[in-house]
């Protein structure tokens, strides 16, 4: 079956770094993506990766290696308005994005 | 990027009525738009693929006769909660991906439902 892993919960301090891994298993495989949730809203896109390697933008930073079937998101210089969930999801084979269960990242002053 | 615009944003409903939930790409023709339920401090839960002119594919599970999906045209999916009840009341999104470009899902604001 298709799977994908993430860390139920994490705790980082402001102003600090915090690393979020996701691990897949699916049929076929057509980009990574990460995406913040808070609360009551409606997810928003962080990045995309499909090659291996590190894609940076701003404060953000993704990196994949397709062969380990692996991802993690990086946060620096943590804000308290990071505290939300992060998710991980990959498209298959068929285009269909398959979503892991998020991380609850939780922000402390 | 592209907008996909969700309404209503909340709604109660009493039990045993129906709710339709619109969907709409706003900039982009979507063939295909998804529907997910999300339980509080749960992942997102695949509902149904909503095909353009086509039935939609339902997740094992849901009840497709309960969770009506129609997309008539290449901007607009909705979903019908018919007979609701309290249980299901959740947070429902949709999204849509721009056809034969590999881009991120654009999601929906989501509906806030509340059945009671």
């Amino acid at each position: 079956g298709q799977n994908i892993d993430q860390p139920t919960e994490m705790t980082a301090t402001e102003g600090a770094i915090v690393q979020i891994n996701c691990t897949y298993q699916t049929s076929g495989f057509n980009g990574l993506f990460w995406y913040q949730q808070h609360a009551g809203e409606a997810p928003t896109f962080l990045s995309y990766n499909v090659l291996d390697g590190l894609e940076e933008k701003g404060r953000f930073s993704s990196f994949l290696s397709r062969s380990k079937g692996y991802s993690y998101l990086l946060l620096k210089e943590l804000q308290m308005k990071d505290s939300a969930s992060y998710l991980c999801a990959v498209k298959d084979s068929n285009y269909q994005l398959i979503w892991g269960a998020g991380t609850k990242l939780i922000i402390k002053p | 990027g592209a907008v996909v615009s969700q309404h209503p944003s909340w709604v109660i409903c009493k039990s045993g009525t129906s709710v339709k939930i619109e969907c709409r790409s706003l900039d982009f023709q979507a063939t295909t738009m998804f529907w997910y339920r999300q339980f509080p401090k749960q992942s997102l839960m695949l509902m149904a693929t909503s095909n353009e002119g086509s039935k939609a594919t339902y997740e094992q599970g849901v009840e497709k006769d309960k969770f009506l999906i129609n997309h008539a045209s290449l901007t607009l999916s909705t979903l019908t909660v018919t007979s609701a009840h309290p249980e299901d009341s959740s947070f429902y999104i949709c999204s849509a991906i721009e056809p034969d470009m590999n881009t991120e899902a654009f999601f929906g604001q989501g509906t806030r439902l509340t059945v009671v």
